[in-house]
């Protein structure tokens, strides 16, 4: 079946500038998780939700991130006044809460430059 | 901030020789998964071991869990070219069995499987 996809792909805007990124999660999956990923490091959890509300937000950077996901499927971030350090590959990530075990779908990204 | 460290950082490796590489945690987990990522994009899931299993395997792949240590290996026999990518650990790292549970990651294990 079709996987998680995110759009853009790439996404060049200008410092100051306000930016969506759109997540679609597999079909059925209730829970899904923002991270963002600098050059050379690991993913790091921005925001997790659970249905349509935020479950856990506690890694958002700052108030000029926030998320939503109104009906509990697509996701979208938002980023206000974006900065040259938000620059960053914004993964989305989807899972079907089954038990105890928590494996996490990925979709292919979203690079996102800042100038 | 990121849990896991993976070790070493960068593996260079001939086609058919074996690659194993290390991560150690911190905190107490409920389960660890590895992941691999081609070209600073998508992440694709290969395995997940549960607290409770001491090893796991999958195809080429193998992965040990010892939480007494809070470290973990995985160890890809037989490499290939198509091998070459990023491996990340992860972990959910709450040590509460409840899915839907943010993954950290640790900084990953660049390996290249040169032909």
């Amino acid at each position: 079946g079709a996987g998680v996809s995110q759009t853009p792909s790439n996404k060049v805007t200008e410092k100051g500038k306000y930016v969506e990124l759109r997540c679609d999660p597999i079909s059925g999956h209730t829970a899904l998780y923002w991270y963002r990923q600098s050059l050379g490091q690991g993913p790091e959890f921005l925001i997790y939700f659970q249905g349509t509300g935020a479950a856990d937000d506690s890694g958002l950077p700052n108030d000029r991130f926030f998320a939503v996901r109104p009906e509990g499927s697509v996701s979208t971030l938002k980023i206000q006044r974006t900065e040259r350090g938000d620059s960053a590959v914004y993964l989305c990530a989807s899972s079907a809460i089954s038990g105890s075990y928590n494996e996490q779908f990925f979709g292919p990204g979203t690079r996102l430059t800042v100038l | 901030s990121q849990q896991g460290e993976e070790d070493p950082q960068a593996l260079s490796i001939q086609e058919g020789e074996n690659a194993t590489m290390n991560c150690s945690y911190k905190t107490s987990i409920n389960n660890l998964q590895w992941y691999r990522q081609n070209s600073g994009r998508g992440l694709v899931h290969l395995i997940l071991i549960r607290s409770n299993e001491r090893e796991k395997h999958s195809g080429r792949l193998r992965v040990t869990l010892d939480t007494s240590k809070k470290s973990s290996s995985l160890l890809i026999t037989a490499s290939r070219a198509a091998d070459t990518a990023s491996y990340f650990c992860a972990t959910d790292g709450s040590g509460i069995k409840a899915a839907g549970n943010k993954l950290t990651f640790g900084g990953g294990t660049r390996v290249l499987v040169k032909p």
